[in-house]
């Protein structure tokens, strides 16, 4: 079976730096997605990663080992706009989506 | 309009009606999907098309139908809605054949209640 797993909730400081795992076990990987979704909305893309090692946008970095299944979000200089769920998802071997539960990021100020 | 669309954004519904959630894209993906998302639970696929005239199932099409006449929309029907299917749907496009791994564009969501 294909399976992506994340930590239910996470709590971090306004200001500080928070990473979220997940890992994978899917029929054939073609990259891993992150996207943010706060309460209510719709998710929204974050990045993207085919290839091992870090991709870095602003604040937000994400990493990716093929080889262990894993990938992190990380997240520096932490805001209260930050609070949100992010979800990853990975493509599989037919090149379809499959989500994490998500993780819900709550930031205290 | 500008990116995804969706309506209606709630409803309550009673069991045994049919209902029709619907779509639009402006954005000439080829490629749109239907998710619903449950508490603890992701983003579960319902119905998926590659390109207009073709459709998919995913992982959970059991009481859902779709269509694809054109490129743009992308309408998802109940045809007898039950309890369980409360829950939010999300309609989502892509464009294959960019280069970023086919990000998806989600509509904002309609919220569906069953009683």
């Amino acid at each position: 079976g294909q399976n992506i797993d994340q930590p239910t909730e996470m709590t971090a400081t306004e200001g500080a730096i928070v990473q979220i795992n997940c890992t994978y076990q899917t029929s054939g990987f073609n990259g891993l997605f992150w996207y943010q979704q706060h309460a209510g909305e719709a998710p929204t893309f974050l990045s993207y990663n085919v290839l091992d090692g870090l991709e870095e946008k602003g604040r937000f970095s994400s990493f990716l080992s093929r080889s262990k299944g894993y990938s992190y979000l990380l997240l520096k200089e932490l805001q209260m706009k930050d609070s949100a769920s992010y979800l990853c998802a990975v493509v599989d071997s037919n090149y379809q989506l499959i989500w994490g539960a998500g993780t819900k990021l709550i930031i205290k100020p | 309009i500008a990116g995804i669309t969706q309506a209606p954004t709630s409803q309550i519904l009673a069991a045994g009606r049919r209902m029709t959630l619907r779509c639009t894209q402006d954005m000439r993906h080829n490629a749109m999907y239907w998710y619903r998302q449950d508490l603890g639970l992701g983003l579960r696929l319902i119905h998926y098309s590659n390109t207009a005239g073709t459709t998919g199932k995913g992982e959970v099409p059991d009481g859902y139908s779709v269509s694809r006449a054109n490129t743009d929309d992308f309408p998802l029907t109940l045809a007898s809605a039950v309890p369980s299917q409360t829950s939010v749907y999300f309609c989502a496009s892509s464009d294959p054949t960019s280069g970023d791994g086919s990000e998806q564009f989600f509509g904002p969501g309609t919220r569906l209640t069953v009683l």
